[in-house]
């Protein structure tokens, strides 16, 4: 089946760095999404991505979409305690969801 | 409010003692999914449905089974546990094919 690949797995970063997950897929996507789950929670969405190149912020978040759609990523920038937590990647195709691993972000106060 | 919802919140049980995950939402969406979380492999689907009475395996079905007799709830169901299934659980419904998934609060199953 379809297969989404997301690194880093982990990443540790001091507070008011940034940080960036990326996800892959082999094939075309018709779109991608990101989630949030904070340490105990559920996934959260946080946004859909459509076409081809586009570009996303909300706040000190900026998500991008790749221009051939295989590729996407998360970037936070100034990262805060609050940030902590797994970012996942989704994406949907033939009717299901497919996941990326997740990246697990620390972030060291 | 808008949301899922899933009971049990926990279990732990013995292999082989048929259980049932409920899952409820109030959105009205038709498309519903159970995942399961295991620790470096995400989110991985078991079973999903389109509509009620539509139902369609996922990646990783073995060992579940589910029913959509109405179109609030989704209910997972293990007919014969092993530890193997020893996970988190999650239900999500979602607005729209392919759009916003909203997830239910999580089930921790523990198979002795």
């Amino acid at each position: 089946g379809q297969q989404v690949m997301q690194i880093p797995q982990y990443q540790h970063v001091q507070e008011g760095e940034d940080f960036t997950t990326y996800c892959n897929s082999s094939t075309t996507l018709s779109n991608i999404q990101w989630y949030k789950q904070r340490p105990g929670g559920h996934p959260v969405f946080l946004i859909q991505l459509v076409k081809s190149g586009e570009v996303k912020k909300q706040k000190r978040l900026t998500f991008q979409f790749g221009e051939a759609k295989k590729n996407s990523s998360l970037h936070i920038t100034a990262t805060q305690t609050t940030d902590v937590g797994t970012y996942f990647c989704a994406a949907f195709t033939g009717n299901q969801f497919y996941f990326g691993t997740g990246t697990s972000l620390t972030v060291i106060p | 409010e808008a949301q899922v919802t899933q009971n049990p919140r926990y279990l732990i049980t013995v292999t082989g003692k048929k259980l049932t995950v409920t899952c409820s939402q109030n959105m009205n969406h038709e498309y519903m999914s159970w995942y399961r979380q295991d620790p470096g492999l995400g989110l991985r689907q078991i079973y999903y449905s389109m509509n009620v009475e539509v139902t369609d395996k996922g990646d990783v079905p073995e060992g579940y089974k589910v029913s959509r007799k109405e179109k609030r709830n989704f209910p997972l169901i293990l007919e014969s546990p092993s530890p193997n299934q020893t996970s988190l659980y999650f239900c999500a419904s979602t607005g729209g094919r392919g759009g916003t998934q909203y997830f239910g609060p999580g089930t921790r199953l523990t198979v002795l």
